[in-house]
């Protein structure tokens, strides 16, 4: 079974502050982990993955990713928010090797203040 | 390049109606997915299908949602007898395979009246 957990419904910080949405999992199996980003009225587009490669995972518009197997979390952080990263951020786990079925968090909305 | 496409991007039909909503993936993607999306929540998944293996149907809420996908490409997802619980975003993934990133499309936004 998997489960994923993402502790803030909403975050809100200043334009230019670092950012941090939280996401813990539950796999019985070695996970691979993603983060999704969705703009309004848009689907999602691919943040970064992890796949038991690097721990410290680097996405596209600045963000990033540690995977800590011990806290079995995977929090995204950015240094310097920009208006433009205001957005809902999906965090999702599936099993290496087994079920096909992502299982997505219940999603973090990003608000960015000017 | 070529994304996944779905069609139509918004959809208003009276409750009882049938839906028909149609997902495009990219081309070589063995794997398409479909999730409901409401107002202010998460994914939820509908239904999965990988290549020629019988489609994993365990997300369907009822017998009233139905899916299918011809030739391993394009999928249609039918909603019979609409009720205006089923008013959501439906959205659409594909993917080369198990574990691999999805990429979706922008979604149906469904309204039943």
């Amino acid at each position: 079974a998997q489960s994923v957990t993402q502790l803030d419904s909403h975050v809100s910080v200043s334009e230019g502050t670092p950012v941090l949405l939280r996401c813990n999992y539950s796999s019985s199996y070695s996970p691979s982990l993603f983060w999704y980003v969705q703009h309004p009225n848009k689907g999602l587009q691919l943040l970064l993955k992890y796949t038991s490669a690097a721990t410290l995972v680097k996405g596209i518009n600045g963000f990033e990713a540690e995977f800590k197997k011990s806290e079995t979390s995977f929090h995204l952080t950015k240094p310097s928010a920009h208006m433009s990263d205001a957005a809902e951020y999906f965090c999702v786990v599936s099993r290496t090797g087994g079920s096909y079925i992502p299982t997505f968090g219940r999603g973090t909305s990003l608000i960015v203040h000017p | 390049g070529a994304g996944v496409s779905q069609s139509p991007s918004n959809k208003v039909t009276e409750k009882g109606k049938d839906v028909e909503l149609r997902c495009d993936p990219i081309s070589g993607h063995t794997a398409l997915y479909w999730y409901r999306q409401s107002l202010g929540q998460g994914l939820e998944f509908l239904i999965y299908f990988q290549g020629n293996s019988a489609p994993d149907k365990s997300g369907l809420p009822s017998d009233r949602f139905s899916a299918e996908r011809t030739g391993g490409s394009v999928s249609t997802l039918t909603i019979q007898r609409t009720q205006q619980e089923d008013s959501a975003v439906y959205l659409c993934a594909s993917n080369v395979g198990v574990n691999q990133p999805q990429h979706f499309g922008d979604g149906t936004r469904l309204s039943i009246l």
